[in-house]
């Protein structure tokens, strides 16, 4: 069946960095996304790996790993504005389908 | 940058309503999506759509019913509203799939309560 995992709830403190993880189990694969959501707020992009390795986007940072199903979304010098879920997706079809398998998401509190 | 739009923000109305959820984008994004989202858990997908007059049934089952007529609007219908039919709603667009990277671009949701 289809399966992703992470955290439901983590906890940092301002300036810190935090990894967040996400381990998936889907009957194919073919990318993977998070997703920044803020309360009440529409999901946003954030990151996209396809390939094994790192992505460095600024203060975000994403990992793959393709043959452990296993990924990871790294906040460096966090602020309080990084307070939100942090959702993990995955495109299990190529093509014209671009649909997204979402995992629950981790809600991340951001404490001074 | 993505625009796409949801009316109404939210929604309260009682039970056995028809009620129309509209969603509509103005990137010119062949796809588009019905996502449906309960508090604390994760997005299912109810229905999509990859260009006009195409439609699918998502992997949620969903007594919703949806229609693409024109590119930029995908609006959702639900016959008779029920309490179960209670939650958050979420449209989402995507454009070509250049590079695999092609990522959904949500609009900000509309919330449902059905009394």
């Amino acid at each position: 069946g289809q399966n992703i995992d992470q955290p439901t709830e983590m906890t940092a403190t301002e300036g810190a960095i935090v990894q967040i993880n996400c381990t998936y189990q889907t009957s194919g694969f073919n990318g993977l996304f998070w997703y920044q959501q803020h309360a009440g707020e529409a999901p946003t992009f954030l990151s996209y790996n396809v390939l094994d390795g790192l992505e460095e986007k600024g203060r975000f940072s994403s990992f793959l790993s393709r043959s452990k199903g296993y990924s990871y979304l790294l906040l460096k010098e966090l602020q309080m504005k990084d307070s939100a879920s942090y959702l993990c997706a995955v495109r299990d079809y190529g093509g014209a389908t671009n649909k997204l398998i979402f995992g629950t998401g981790t809600l991340l509190a951001v404490q001074p | 940058e993505a625009d796409i739009y949801q009316t109404p923000r939210y929604l309260v109305i009682g039970t056995g309503k028809k009620i129309t959820l509209e969603c509509s984008q103005t990137m010119g994004h062949d796809k588009m999506y019905w996502y449906q989202q309960d508090p604390g858990m994760e997005l299912h997908l109810i229905h999509y759509s990859y260009g006009v007059n195409s439609t699918e049934k998502g992997d949620l089952s969903s007594e919703s019913t949806v229609s693409r007529i024109r590119t930029e609007h995908f609006p959702l219908t639900l016959e008779s509203a029920r309490p179960s039919h209670t939650s958050q709603y979420l449209c989402a667009s995507s454009g070509s799939y250049v590079g695999g990277r092609s990522p959904l671009h949500f609009g900000n949701g509309t919330r449902l309560t059905v009394t």
